[in-house]
């Protein structure tokens, strides 16, 4: 089945640094969201996006639809130990209410 | 508050045997999922509801079955389980309904599955 390609693939970073993500597709979607998933729980959904270059804030965390509509991104400032989890984009196609879900980002902080 | 819950949380059992999990969603969404979730390979859909009497395949159906009854319940029924099924399965709903936010997912707490 078809997934979305997400990198990187994990991060190890220290306390206060800045993150950034991206997933792409080869075909266009007309939705993005970002989800994060903390050990032995469900994902969460944290950001979701319905329109070309929109940008979308979720306290410390961004999100860009991508303009081409074949990408997406997401960024956490000053990273905190509570950010700790694997973060998976998903993107829905029109016409359609499945999602096709990203590969996930597995991000570790260091104090 | 609305919610989503999954039951077993935890289930051990043994090849070739029938084993159903339960989701129950307070939401009254139109739509339901089951994914597996396994290393190296992301959430995988298996099958999916769009609202009362309506089933469909996703991409890992095979060994699996649903039904939906009402609105609130969609169980997974393992017709008889085998090694490669164990996983740890989620459940998640969406509205259906049209407007900005019809297909976010909302997910269950997930029930890991065991099959000796």
């Amino acid at each position: 089945g078809q997934q979305l390609n997400q990198s990187p693939q994990s991060m190890f970073i220290q306390e206060g640094e800045d993150v950034s993500m991206n997933c792409t597709s080869s075909s266009i979607f007309n939705t993005w969201l970002w989800y994060k998933q903390d050990p032995g729980e469900g994902p969460v959904l944290l950001i979701a996006l319905y329109k070309a270059g929109e940008l979308t804030s979720n306290g410390r965390l961004t999100a860009q639809f991508g303009i081409t509509r074949k990408d997406s991104f997401l960024n956490i400032s000053a990273s905190i130990p509570s950010d700790v989890g694997i973060y998976f984009c998903a993107g829905s196609q029109y016409n359609t209410d499945k999602l096709i879900f990203g590969t996930g980002t597995r991000l570790q902080v260091f104090p | 508050d609305a919610e989503i819950t999954q039951s077993p949380r935890h289930k051990i059992t043994e090849t070739g045997r029938q084993v159903t999990l339960a989701c129950h969603q307070t939401w009254n969404h139109n739509n339901m999922f089951w994914y597996r979730q396994d290393l190296g390979h992301g959430l995988r859909l298996i099958h999916y509801s769009y609202g009362v009497q309506d089933t469909n395949k996703g991409e890992v159906s095979d060994g699996y079955s649903v039904s939906r009854s009402n609105t609130e319940d969609l169980p997974l029924t393992l017709e008889s389980a085998a090694s490669s099924q164990t996983s740890v399965y989620f459940c998640a709903s969406s509205s259906g309904t049209s407007g900005r936010g019809y297909n976010e997912q909302f997910f269950g707490p997930g029930t890991r599955l065991t099959v000796l």
